[in-house]
């Protein structure tokens, strides 16, 4: 089935630590997204990739760092230097960025840091 | 720049009522419209969305939107509220090409039904 994967569900790590969300689709899409989600702010935009190898800053990029090695991937960062981290991560996929298509999401990673 | 909101964050109806989420939107250019539902700890599912055409636009699970821009509004419905209709809902806005795709976001409106 085609869709897009993130794992973990949940993690937990300490604080200061630096941790890797993975974000894998297999529905050839050439754009990607993450967004951070907190309880009555809705998604905030991350960064967002519309190519391999390339991508952009989103609205509150600060503290974390992505990576667009392959096209079916698009992990996330999160650093030391984000100061609230605890939220829960969705990422998205879409055919065109830019365009009127669609973004898929995944299942979302919760991340909570001790 | 483009911006999103949705009023009331939570609703409340009874089983068989008529369902009414809010969307009011800014936009510097014709704007594309959506709405997602969001149960517990899942991700986001697309509901509708509005490009071109019709401004009512169907959706699955039998909502609809309508578009109005005098009103600048998308505001979501269902005749018939159903228990399983329960979850929160966002209505997004994308200036396509300009904002390279990038969907703005409400702040999310919780949807509860009453037996």
């Amino acid at each position: 089935d085609g869709g897009i994967t993130q794992s973990p569900k949940y993690l937990f790590r300490k604080e200061g630590q630096n941790v890797t969300l993975s974000c894998e689709q297999n529905l050839n899409h050439d754009a990607m997204y993450w967004y951070r989600q907190d309880p009555g702010q809705g998604l905030r935009l991350i960064y967002y990739s519309q190519i391999v190898n390339d991508f952009q800053k989103g609205d509150i990029a600060e503290g974390y760092s992505v990576s667009r090695e392959k096209k079916e991937s698009f992990p996330l960062t999160v650093t030391s230097a984000q100061k609230n981290p605890t939220a829960f991560y969705l990422c998205a996929s879409s055919i065109l960025a830019g365009f009127t298509d669609t973004q898929y999401f995944g299942p979302g990673t919760r991340l909570t840091v001790l | 720049a483009q911006s999103v909101t949705q009023l009331g964050s939570h609703v409340s109806v009874s089983e068989g009522a008529l369902v009414l989420l809010r969307c009011n939107y800014s936009s510097s250019v014709p704007p594309y419209l959506f709405w997602y539902v969001q149960y517990p700890n899942q991700g986001l599912q697309l509901l509708l969305k509005y490009t071109t055409g019709a401004t009512l636009v169907k959706g699955i699970n039998g909502f609809e939107a309508e578009f109005k821009k005098s009103e600048t509004s998308f505001h979501l419905t269902k005749p018939s509220a159903h228990m399983s209709d329960a979850a929160e809902y966002f209505c997004a806005v994308s200036e396509g090409a300009t904002s390279y795709g990038k969907l703005t976001f409400g702040q999310g409106t919780i949807l509860t039904v009453h037996p």
